[in-house]
C-alpha cells in the first residue's frame, strides 16, 4: 500500500511565491489533516477535512488554503510565501468512522524553505 | 484549548536499559485518546501506542508501556529494554476533535 503520499519531498521559494503541496491517500479515510513542524517542535494543526467538500482550520490556519474535492485528495496552497513558513509540512489521514481514537498516517513529508 | 506539554526536552538510557518519558495535558473533556508517536531521522511519524481516556487499564505494546494518570493528567511512557533502534523523538498526543501535540522528547540510547 502506498498510504500517504506527499509531494515534493523538497522545495525551495522566493519570499511572495506561491505554491501547492500535494497529498493523496489510497486507504479510503474520510479524515485528511496538514501540519506543520517548525525546528525542534512538535507538530501544529493548519487544516482539517473530515470527508470531500468539508475543511476546517487548525490551529495556524493563516497564510494557507486546502480543498478537498475528492477522498482521496488534500492540497495545502501558500498563497504569498513567507520566511516564517519555512518548515517541514506533514500530511495525515486517519479512519473514517471518528478522528478522536484512530492513529493517524502519516506522509515522509515536505521540507519547505522560503528565502 | 486543550495543550500537551513534555517537560523532557531531551532523555538518554543505557542499552537494555529501562526509560520513562513524561508527558502532561490539560483538558476539560471526560472522553479522550492519548497516543506517542516516534519520529526517527528519516521524519516518518509512527504510532507507538495509544490509551483511550475511558479505559483505567494502561495500554502495553510489547516493550512499550503507559503510566496513564487521569486524574494528574499524565501520560508518561516507559520504554524497557531499550534498543539502539529506539533512538528518535517522541511525541505525546491528544486526541478529541483533532490531534494536538507535545513539542517532543530526544531519546538517546548509548551502547
Amino acid at each position: 500500500n502506498a498510504g500517504v503520499t506527499q509531494t515534493p519531498k523538497f522545495r525551495i521559494l522566493k519570499i511572495g511565491q506561491s505554491m501547492t503541496l500535494q497529498c493523496t491517500q489510497d486507504m479510503n479515510h474520510n479524515y485528511m489533516y496538514w501540519y506543520r513542524q517548525d525546528p525542534g517542535m512538535g507538530l501544529k494543526l493548519i487544516y482539517y477535512s473530515v470527508g470531500a467538500g468539508i475543511t476546517d482550520k487548525g490551529e495556524v490556519p493563516n497564510g494557507y488554503n486546502v480543498s478537498r474535492s475528492t477522498t482521496e485528495d488534500f492540497p495545502l496552497r501558500l498563497e504569498l510565501a513567507a520566511p516564517s513558513q519555512t518548515s517541514v509540512y506533514f500530511c495525515a489521514s486517519s479512519y473514517p468512522r471518528t478522528a478522536s481514537n484512530q492513529p493517524q498516517h502519516f506522509g515522509d513529508g515536505t521540507r519547505l524553505s522560503i528565502l | 484549548a486543550q495543550t500537551v506539554t513534555q517537560s523532557q526536552p531531551e532523555m538518554s538510557v543505557q542499552e537494555a536499559e529501562t526509560v520513562t518519558l513524561s508527558c502532561t495535558y490539560d483538558t476539560s473533556e471526560s472522553d479522550y485518546y492519548l497516543f506517542w508517536y516516534k519520529q526517527p531521522p528519516s521524519r516518518q511519524m509512527i504510532l507507538v501506542i495509544r490509551q483511550e481516556a475511558y479505559k483505567q487499564q494502561n495500554a502495553t505494546e510489547n516493550r512499550f508501556s503507559v503510566n496513564f494518570q487521569k486524574a494528574a493528567k499524565s501520560f508518561s511512557l516507559k520504554i524497557s529494554d531499550s534498543q539502539l533502534g529506539d533512538a528518535a523523538m517522541y511525541f505525546c498526543a491528544y486526541s478529541k476533535n483533532d490531534m494536538r501535540f507535545g513539542a517532543g522528547t530526544r531519546l538517546t540510547v548509548k551502547p
